[in-house]
């Protein structure tokens, strides 16, 4: 199993609805959670942290749950601009080395007019 | 704050060149530089983890004696890509963190340098 997964995508959606990203990982003690956005050809920036409780910002809501060792992002009122590839990505926080993240493949999201 | 610059942003050379990237961290000190590589449709993926003034820290299956690592200061790391192939070509980014909390130091990314061997 990998140990970051994500939906591979396209999604290819109008503008104005609503999408939703997947991402299972799979070591347990992974400890931070982070979706990041990729545009082409350039480096990823971070989009938000996930937390255990939820949390949102604006029109992207985020979930974690440890027991099924999933992450969800929720994009609603989908922009043009939203395009992108959407990183799912974890703290690699084990064998005692802090700070390395784990990225999911992406997925690749295409709004359209 | 927080910008991390990477120079060259695009580097094209011959096969058994060398070639030198540098990351830097312009208005922090950074703790770690972390060096990614991407290749195509692909995840990034650690290369290996570097800490001022020690040995760069290599993931399993990079090699050490390729890719050459040197974090002199805190706020400059360098990857020197030695005797590169085609299979070299990807897109190299490098990142920096400073202290956050206890249990993840935020990340901040370079803008990638894109590495093409002919």
């Amino acid at each position: 199993r990998k140990e970051v997964e994500q939906d591979p995508g396209p999604f290819n959606v109008p503008e104005g609805a609503t999408v939703a990203f997947n991402c299972t990982y799979s070591n347990s003690a992974s400890q931070s959670f982070f979706w990041y956005r990729q545009d082409c050809r350039k480096e990823p920036k971070l989009l938000m942290s996930v937390y255990s409780s939820g949390n949102e910002d604006g029109r992207f809501t985020a979930q974690l749950n440890r027991a099924s060792q999933y992450i969800s992002l929720l994009i609603r009122d989908s922009k043009l601009s939203d395009s992108a590839t959407y990183l799912c990505v974890v703290n690699g926080n084990y064998g005692g080395s802090q700070g390395n993240l784990i990225f999911g493949k992406g997925t690749k999201l295409s709004v359209k007019p | 704050g927080a910008v991390v610059s990477q120079h060259p942003s695009r580097v094209i050379c011959k096969s058994g060149t060398s070639v030198k990237i540098e990351c830097r961290s312009l208005d922090f000190q950074a703790t770690t530089m972390f060096w990614y590589r991407q290749f195509p449709k692909q995840s990034l993926m650690l290369m290996a983890t570097s800490n001022e003034g020690s040995k760069a820290t290599y993931e399993q299956g990079v090699e050490k004696d390729k890719f050459l690592i040197n974090h002199a200061s805190l706020t400059l790391s360098t990857l020197t890509v030695t005797s590169a192939h085609p299979e070299d070509s990807s897109f190299y980014i490098c990142s920096a963190s400073r202290r956050g909390p206890a249990t993840y130091n935020e990340q901040f990314f370079g803008p990638g340098t894109r590495l093409t061997v002919l």
